[in-house]
């Protein structure tokens, strides 16, 4: 009973070319997500977010999609960089300050130079 | 300024022992969460701490258990530890006045 799910364990791109992460929930009440970037050894850091009024946000290389119909939401990197290497984690939440965070499983992105 | 502070960074310890780990919220932030990572998994919500209360627990049994300090300081404790509770324990501060959280880089629980 997954609520948050990512189910590319693994991609893999080539350098400049453009990333697509992919997560996709089950629970209607969620209404703010974010996308979570971890390298091995140090904790999750924020990468980029947004709420369920929205359906794109920016951020430099970084744009988030939402599509609340589908109950889907997908990570674009452009263009990719051998620094964006590290597992990236999609979480959602209910209500804004004050709720737990629920995670996808993560998804290693790879991008060779 | 510090971010969140985790200690300590590894622990070993014996099935059916208990642990203590800690956790340094983030300067300005007064709110703690507490996440289990297991390997190939996503962070797993344990609980949250506002007030020095616990505000929101996840599915989690009862031998996890937790504290919030004056200072907003957090501290973990697993009783009767089992092999499985073998994971990284990630404490995220954040603010009630705004939205987001900061994670600490966790400790590395092994139980043998």
């Amino acid at each position: 009973d997954q609520q948050v799910k990512q189910n590319s364990p693994s991609l893999s791109v080539q350098e400049g070319r453009i990333s697509i992460l992919n997560c996709d929930y089950t629970n209607s009440m969620f209404d703010y997500f974010l996308w979570y970037k971890k390298y091995p050894a140090e904790g999750p850091t924020f990468l980029i977010s947004i709420s369920s009024i929205k359906d794109k946000n920016e951020d430099g290389r970084f744009t988030v999609f939402l599509n609340k119909s589908a109950k889907h939401l997908s990570l674009h990197i452009v263009p990719s960089q051998p620094g964006d290497s590290a597992v990236y984690f999609c979480a959602a939440s209910e209500g804004q300050a004050g709720t737990a965070l629920i995670f996808g499983k993560g998804t290693t992105l790879s991008v060779s130079s | 300024d510090a971010g969140v502070t985790q200690s300590p960074t590894h622990l070993i310890k014996t099935r059916g022992q208990q642990v203590t780990l800690r956790c340094s919220p983030k300067s300005g932030h007064d709110t703690v969460s507490w996440y289990q990572q297991a390997l190939g998994q996503g962070p797993q919500f344990i609980f949250q701490y506002y007030e020095e209360e616990e505000r929101q627990r996840g599915n989690f049994p009862d031998r996890f258990s937790g504290h919030q300090f004056p200072n907003y300081s957090s501290e973990l404790n697993v009783n009767a530890l089992l092999l499985g509770d073998s994971a990284l324990y990630l404490c995220a501060s954040s603010s009630e006045s705004r939205y987001g959280y900061t994670f600490g880089s966790g400790t590395r629980l092994t139980v043998v």
